[in-house]
């Protein structure tokens, strides 16, 4: 059965420090999806990003970055020059394919980040 | 464009009832899943549906079930509610074959 642990369950840190949150995860599936959702007071996920098994680039997009390892499975985020409107819970997710489509999420118990100013 | 909308937003229920949410995928999407997240915890899958059928299902009781319209909207039923119910259920669509689901803002259940 597929698992996922983000081992963080709160990181607080100043405004402008680079950040970065675990996430490691479990299956036996080749084939998968990996995501990082973040969860404002609202309740609503945001989808941050979403990586297929193929693909282990790792990617940038402004100041988030994300680097996935299979070797370790692991799909850690980093947030460079955090900022207070960076504070919210996020979650790592992966997603198996079970020949019909990409399955229900297993979500990780999720990171609390907290940016002071 | 409406993004995923879920009905209510809030609800108080006594133990021993049954409810029904309601979840409108986003335009475009065909597949609709249910989770539901306790606080302080990551949220959990209940079930997904596809063309009217249930396409998978997470470890959740009978008691929890669902439907999915010819609109591809959805409902999700909870029977016999018990207090540990009480939960934030988020509902979820996408596109079958392209794995990016689309989560609303909540229902949030209290049951007392």
């Amino acid at each position: 059965a597929q698992k996922v642990t983000q081992a963080q369950t709160e990181i607080s840190v100043v405004e402008k420090e680079d950040v970065t949150l675990d996430c490691v995860y479990e299956t036996r599936d080749t084939t998968y999806y990996l995501f990082w959702y973040k969860q404002p007071p609202s309740g609503e996920l945001v989808f941050l990003i979403r990586r297929n098994s193929f693909d282990e680039q790792n990617e940038i997009s402004g100041r988030y970055s994300w680097n996935f390892q299979k070797s370790t499975s692991s799909f850690n985020f980093t947030i460079t020059a955090s900022q207070v409107v960076d504070s919210a819970v996020y979650f790592c997710a992966l997603s198996e394919n079970s020949g019909g489509g990409a399955d229900g999420l297993t979500f990780g118990k999720g990171t609390h980040l907290i940016i002071q100013p | 464009d409406a993004g995923v909308t879920q009905s209510p937003t809030h609800l108080i229920k006594t133990r021993g009832q049954q409810v029904t949410l309601r979840c409108s995928p986003k335009s475009g999407h065909d597949t609709v899943s249910w989770y539901q997240q306790a606080l302080g915890q990551g949220p959990q899958f209940i079930f997904q549906y596809y063309e009217e059928e249930e396409r998978q299902r997470g470890n959740f009781p009978d008691r929890f079930s669902g439907h999915q319209f010819p609109n591809y909207s959805s409902e999700l039923n909870v029977n016999a509610l018990l207090l540990g119910d009480s939960a934030l259920y988020l509902c979820a669509s996408s596109l079958k074959g392209f794995p990016r689901e689309t989560f609303g803002s909540g229902t949030r259940l209290t049951v007392v």
